[in-house]
């Protein structure tokens, strides 16, 4: 089955500094790759997405790019602020399958 | 809002009594999924729902963990005897068309067991 490995599990970044988070995954049949945002006590929620047949997706200052080559994908975040501060999960989901395999989560603090 | 109600938002209860989570999604999605979250093993698919029918309950830890959807606006997951190690943030989320979809995910229930 699907395993996804997430990188790093915390990040520490200055505020207006980029902040990157990377995944891998194992099925290359995956092709759907979305990115959740948790901040304390809340549900995840969804903030960017990308399909197997994108190399790269931008919403203001989020990106996320794939490399089906490699198996591996990546959340991008420019001029971070305090409010980015949350967990950040990526998950894949298999190709024929609706469920999302995730990683372990990414805890980013941005620092004032 | 994701349109995801679940209740309780928080249960404390004895190891071994029966604990009953409930989620009630809006109208229009087709998929139901019932997650699992904890430290150390993150955020777990325990058993999703196509149309109301079960389509992979691989995740499910044990028989003592059942789950149903007897229509399109309710689900429940059900622990039965429930022992400390089920307490965890238990999630329910929803999407609106079959194939790879958003997930939304609603508040959880936090569920522990003493």
């Amino acid at each position: 089955g699907e395993n996804v490995e997430q990188h790093p599990s915390t990040l520490s970044v200055q505020e207006g500094d980029s902040a990157v988070i990377k995944c891998t995954y194992s099925d290359s049949a995956s092709n759907y790759f979305p990115w959740y945002k948790q901040e304390l006590g809340k549900r995840p929620q969804l903030i960017i997405d990308i399909r197997s047949n994108v190399g790269e997706k931008k919403d203001q200052r989020i990106a996320v790019t794939l490399n089906k080559t490699a198996k591996h994908f990546s959340l991008h975040i420019t001029e971070t602020q305090p409010e980015d501060s949350a967990v950040y999960f990526c998950a894949a989901s298999p190709q024929g399958a609706q469920k999302l395999v995730f990683g372990q989560g990414t805890r980013l603090t941005i620092n004032p | 809002d994701a349109g995801v109600i679940q209740s309780p938002r928080h249960e404390v209860t004895e190891m071994g009594q029966e604990v009953t989570l409930r989620c009630k999604p809006i109208s229009g999605h087709n998929s139901l999924f019932w997650y699992r979250q904890t430290m150390m093993r993150g955020l777990e698919l325990l058993i999703y729902f196509n149309n109301n029918v079960p389509i992979d309950d691989s995740g499910m830890p044990e028989d003592r963990f059942s789950a149903k959807m007897p229509n399109a606006s309710f689900s429940t997951l059900k622990i039965q005897p429930s022992e400390p190690r089920d307490s965890a943030v238990y999630f329910c989320a929803i999407s609106f068309s079959l194939g790879n979809q958003p997930q939304h995910f609603g508040d959880g229930t936090r569920l522990s067991i003493l």
